[in-house]
């Protein structure tokens, strides 16, 4: 059965540094591995997937990820983060053919100006 | 365009009542989601359509009924709900050309609340 970890509930950071949102997985097969992110009240907006090739994923807003096979890790990256980003962050998972997302619980984070 | 629209933004509604919500695409996606997000918790898959037809329906209880009229339409019918049902109701879609990496695209979701 596939699953995710997102091992921090909050992540707080200073606006201008740098960002990273981690990402554990769990699949018995080949994993398929998104993120996205959720604003209050608002749907969830789809950032960046993996799914073969560079390990190092770049998507929306300057947001990159990066994929590490041996340490089932898919850990979200921002160089600079504005206080714009101050959301609420879901990784997913799907394995091969799969419909079905499997969410991570979800990371608050929070830029202070 | 990767929009999926959903209708009505807000619902509020006695646990006697009948009400629907509705979703739309024009992506030309053949799978189309409903799911329900508690506050701070991730979604919840609920139901799951291919090709118009429910393919997967996650224990739903029966107070919630999916349709599918077409390609472009999904609904979720709502009746004698209870208060617990209040949350966020999104509706998602994906091409469903086969393979794993297909992304979904969300609504922004109705906001139910039952009283």
């Amino acid at each position: 059965a596939q699953s995710v970890a997102q091992p921090e509930d909050q992540v707080n950071v200073a606006e201008g540094n740098p960002l990273t949102v981690k990402c554990t997985y769990s699949v018995s097969g080949n994993p398929y591995l998104f993120w996205y992110v959720q604003y209050p009240n608002r749907g969830l907006q789809f950032l960046l997937k993996y799914i073969t090739g560079d390990n190092l994923v770049k998507g929306s807003y300057g947001f990159e990820a990066e994929f590490n096979k041996s340490q089932t890790s898919f850990h979200l990256k921002k160089p600079s983060a504005l206080v714009s980003d101050s959301a609420l962050y879901f990784c997913a998972v799907r394995e091969d053919y799969g419909q079905n997302f499997v969410f991570g619980p979800g990371t608050r984070l929070s830029v202070l100006p | 365009d990767t929009e999926v629209t959903q209708t009505p933004k807000h619902l509020v509604m006695g646990m006697t009542n009948k009400k629907s919500l509705k979703c739309e695409q024009h992506m030309g996606h053949r799978a189309m989601y409903w799911y329900k997000q508690k506050a701070k918790k991730p979604p919840e898959l609920m139901f799951v359509y291919s090709y118009e037809k429910l393919s997967i329906n996650e224990s739903v209880p029966s107070r919630f009924s999916p349709e599918c009229p077409n390609s472009s339409l999904l609904n979720l019918h709502l009746h004698a709900l209870q208060p617990e049902d209040s949350a966020l109701y999104l509706c998602a879609s994906s091409s469903n050309r086969g393979g794993g990496g297909e992304t979904q695209y969300f609504g922004p979701g109705t906001r139910l609340l039952v009283l």
